[in-house]
């Protein structure tokens, strides 16, 4: 079965510096992928995805990830971290439409 | 106008009761789940429905009950409640097709005692 490995279960930047969160696939056949985020008691709200059309994606509140095949890669960045960044990430995988795979998180922590 | 409605949203039980609890989608979706998120954050899948038929049952006690009625419904009953049980339930629902993200429910944090 498909399946994603989240790299650092804890990453904490200053505001304003560079996010980067990791996630790395497995899968027999092309799979999608996407990043969630979760804040405090709160439900999964989709950050992006990826689904063939383009490697680099853009999703919302400045995110981005890149979908890089040779790496079997698809970190999510930020360029400039914001304090209501701080949240848990997730990495989750697709493949046959009923079966969604999620990473272990990655809890963000931004500095002041 | 919610989208993945699932209540409760808090459940406090004691070990060896019974208790349910509903999900429901006005997305038209035609695939749902059921997740567990431990004290861990850690998200497993334990069951999938697409069409009111079961996909995936991981490997979850058998106490664990899903139910169906309709494509709209997904409920989750859980027999002979456990401590090891307490945790964040998610419900969530998708088109059946791999491009398709998954919209969730708030979650319900059951504990038992």
């Amino acid at each position: 079965a498909q399946s994603v490995t989240q790299l650092g279960s804890h990453v904490s930047v200053s505001e304003g510096a560079l996010v980067l969160l990791r996630c790395n696939y497995s899968s027999s056949v092309p799979p999608y992928l996407f990043w969630y985020v979760q804040y405090p008691n709160q439900g999964l709200q989709l950050l992006l995805k990826y689904t063939s059309a383009a490697t680099l994606v853009k999703g919302i509140n400045g995110f981005e990830a890149e979908f890089k095949k040779s790496e079997t890669s698809f970190h999510l960045t930020k360029p400039s971290a914001h304090m209501s960044d701080a949240a848990e990430y997730f990495c989750a995988v697709s493949v046959g439409g009923n079966d969604m795979r999620f990473g272990a998180g990655t809890r963000l922590t931004v500095k002041p | 106008d919610t989208a993945v409605s699932q209540t409760p949203k808090y459940l406090v039980t004691q070990m060896g009761n019974d208790k349910s609890i509903k999900c429901e989608q006005n997305l038209g979706h035609d695939t749902m789940y059921w997740y567990k998120q431990d004290s861990k954050k850690f998200l497993k899948i334990m069951f999938s429905y697409n069409n009111k038929e079961l996909i995936i049952n991981e490997t979850v006690p058998n106490r664990f009950s899903p139910k169906s009625p309709d494509k709209a419904h997904l409920n989750l009953h859980i027999n002979s409640l456990e401590l090891g049980d307490s945790a964040v339930y998610f419900c969530a629902s998708s088109l059946s097709q791999g491009d398709t993200e998954a919209f969730f429910g708030q979650g319900t944090r059951l504990t038992v005692v």
